[in-house]
């Protein structure tokens, strides 16, 4: 299906544990964003790609890794959980204007033990 | 630093018309977003401002004064489904997004 998909919607790890969130987009779409949100605080960014193997970092990047070796698909990866990182991670993308208008994925609900 | 303000929440009526007022002090300014988003799901687009002035979308309406640093958004003929969340965002100098933090809104019958 066309469009922007995350997995998976619900994760529970534990402390110390690697967690890898997925996003995959059909659009080809150059840029790539990954966001975490929490109640009280607006979206804020962690990571970004402009295109495959470019990536830079947001505003709250500490304890996240990414990459993109395909436009697709981008990744996030959390080395060693924790409890700071239960969120909700929203991926999006957008076009190559840099107005463009950011679609995002349905979100991957984490919750660390 | 960047500052967007949005109030946390506010209550109408359905059938009414509600305003959702937007500040904000970013580092330079490309343009204006507004997203909804319900409970549970992804933010999704609704508009896009660069320029002073109104811009109409069917029952939704956004408004931009980039010399007041000021937005708003206009729900008219207020329905249930518009129970959500409104976002707030400033592309700023960068073309990075700047997010407020949101304002929930509640529809009452």
């Amino acid at each position: 299906d066309a469009g922007i998909t995350q997995s998976p919607r619900y994760k529970i790890t534990e402390t110390g544990r690697q967690v890898t969130l997925m996003c995959h987009q059909t659009w080809s779409h150059s840029y790539m964003f990954w966001y975490r949100q929490d109640l009280g605080h607006g979206l804020r960014l962690i990571y970004y790609s402009a295109a495959a193997d470019i990536t830079d970092k947001g505003e709250v990047p500490d304890g996240y890794v990414v990459s993109r070796s395909k436009t697709e698909n981008f990744p996030l990866t959390l080395e060693s959980a924790t409890r700071s990182q239960t969120s909700v991670y929203f991926c999006a993308s957008r076009g190559g204007a840099e107005a463009d208008t950011q679609y995002f994925g349905p979100g991957t609900r984490l919750t660390v033990l | 630093g960047q500052n967007i303000d949005q109030p946390t929440e506010m209550t109408a009526t359905e059938g009414a018309i509600v305003q959702i007022n937007c500040t904000y002090q970013t580092s330079g300014f490309n343009g204006l977003f507004w997203y909804q988003q319900h409970a549970g799901e992804a933010p999704t687009f609704l508009s896009y401002n660069v320029l002073d002035g109104l811009e109409e979308k069917g029952r939704f309406s956004s408004f931009l004064s980039r010399s007041k640093g000021y937005s708003y958004l206009l729900l008219k003929e207020l329905q249930m489904k518009d129970s959500a969340s409104y976002l707030c965002a400033v592309l700023d100098s960068n073309y990075q997004l700047i997010w407020g933090a949101g304002t929930k809104l509640i529809i009452k019958p």
